[in-house]
């Protein structure tokens, strides 16, 4: 069956430092989702991509969609303490929806 | 835009006891819904799918049911509590956008 890989597992930066994270996929998806989860809440959409090679942005945040469809990245400029969290990608199409098992993100200020 | 509403946020229930969990969804029509489980470990699985009402689809065998009796609600039931059905119960709605998350329900099976 279908396989998402995400990556890191959980990382510790310091305030002001970039992230990255990465989501790779066995299939081709027609849809990259990135989320947020704070805990004892729902996930949170931070960004959609819906086309291969789209970048999209918002605020400190940037996610692409890998030109072979198979893979999308995540990354965070300039982290604050906020930032905490775990962020989940998610690839498919609607209905048919595999998620990763998330980046732990730990930020000390 | 939508707004999906859970309710309880937390629930405490013994073994054997039934139960009933319920979502709502507002600022859409005919959405798909969607009950997922989160457990401790983090990943999320898919539990039950809904394209309309009495439309249902089990992705997971196992002792939970649902049912959407309404067009924008969706009830997650159970006969019969056991310990292993203990984990964060997340509602979720798309319909032609990407998938929303409600806030949860905090299920601990004692």
């Amino acid at each position: 069956g279908q396989q998402l890989n995400q990556s890191p597992q959980s990382m510790f930066i310091q305030e002001g430092e970039d992230v990255s994270m990465n989501c790779t996929s066995s299939s081709i998806f027609n849809t990259w989702l990135w989320y947020k989860q704070d805990p004892g809440e729902g996930p949170v959409l931070l960004i959609a991509l819906y086309k291969a090679g789209e970048l999209t942005s918002n605020g400190r945040l940037t996610a692409q969609f890998g030109i072979t469809r198979k893979d999308s990245f995540l990354n965070i400029s300039a982290s604050i303490p906020s930032d905490v969290g775990i962020y989940f990608c998610a690839g498919g199409s609607q209905g048919n929806l595999i998620f990763g098992k998330g980046t732990k993100l730990s930020v000390k200020p | 835009s939508q707004t999906i509403h859970q309710w309880p946020a937390t629930l405490v229930q013994p073994v054997g006891s039934p139960l009933s969990l319920e979502c709502t969804v507002e600022g859409t029509s005919n959405p798909n819904l969607y009950w997922y489980r989160q457990a401790a470990g983090r990943g999320l699985q898919l539990l039950f799918y809904s394209v309309g009402i009495g439309q249902i689809s089990s992705e997971v065998p196992q002792n939970l049911s649902a049912s959407r009796p309404q067009d924008r609600q969706f009830i997650l039931s159970s006969k019969k509590l056991l310990l292993s059905d203990s984990g964060f119960y997340l509602c979720a709605c798309d319909s032609w956008g990407p998938l929303h998350f409600g806030n949860g329900t905090r299920l601990t099976v004692t």
